[in-house]
């Protein structure tokens, strides 16, 4: 059983379309993280919840909306999409927010807005 | 604000060559170090960690210590393999912030030929 899983794992858009993506653990985890990956790999938090409350949002523009309908999912909705929205977008959970807690990370959905 | 420094990829090795990442951060207090691994076209998955100083994090081979006076935690592995070849993200979690997203390095690819 997966972990972690994302849908969809490849998104192709056109500029200004509203998009969605899903994210399910199964591991009975409190928290949960969006990450986005750039062209260069580089890799930044955008949001946390935690028991489906919002905890951390990372300066990203209020276009991208995450909801935490229960502790073990959190979707991600984009807004008129722009062509710098092109990224790899990683789903991670954890047990809790304590510091050496691992977290495990979903295989990534592939966003490509022409 | 918290940071962590990678040495620049591609690191090209020769199958059963000897590896070193270098991975150096900066952050207040005392934060939990971790590397994750990047297979092509896949998630991130965690390789190994420590969370606290003189800390041996050991997986798959790979080693890597926790040394606060040099704040480095790099990551060694004495015979590589041609599956190794992936990207290795050096990361941390700073507990003074209260919350526990990791903050990456920007990774460094690994390339092994037989």
């Amino acid at each position: 059983d997966t972990a972690v899983s994302q849908t969809p794992k490849y998104l192709v858009t056109q500029m200004g379309n509203d998009k969605s993506i899903k994210c399910e653990q199964n591991l009975g985890h409190d928290t949960m993280y969006w990450y986005k990956q750039d062209s260069k790999k580089f890799l930044k938090i955008m949001f946390s919840y935690n028991n489906k409350e919002l905890i951390i949002n990372e300066t990203v523009p209020n276009r991208f909306s995450p909801k935490s309908p229960d502790k073990a999912h959190l979707n991600l909705h984009i807004n008129s999409l722009e062509l710098g929205d092109s990224a790899v977008y990683f789903c991670a959970s954890s047990p809790g927010t304590s510091g050496g807690e691992t977290q495990y990370f979903g295989p990534g959905t592939r966003l490509l807005v022409l | 604000g918290d940071s962590v420094t990678q040495m620049e990829g591609p690191v090209t090795l020769s199958e059963e060559a000897f590896l070193t990442i270098n991975c150096t951060y900066t952050a207040t207090g005392y934060p939990s170090l971790f590397w994750y691994v990047q297979y092509p076209g896949e998630g991130l998955q965690l390789l190994l960690k420590a969370t606290k100083a003189d800390d041996k994090g050991s997986n798959k081979g790979f080693e890597a210590t926790y040394r606060k006076e040099t704040t480095s935690f790099h990551l060694e592995k004495g015979s590589v393999q041609v599956s190794d070849s992936a990207v290795y993200f050096c990361a941390l979690i700073n507990t003074n912030s209260g919350y526990s997203t990791l903050t990456f390095g920007k990774g460094t690819m690994l390339l092994v030929s037989p």
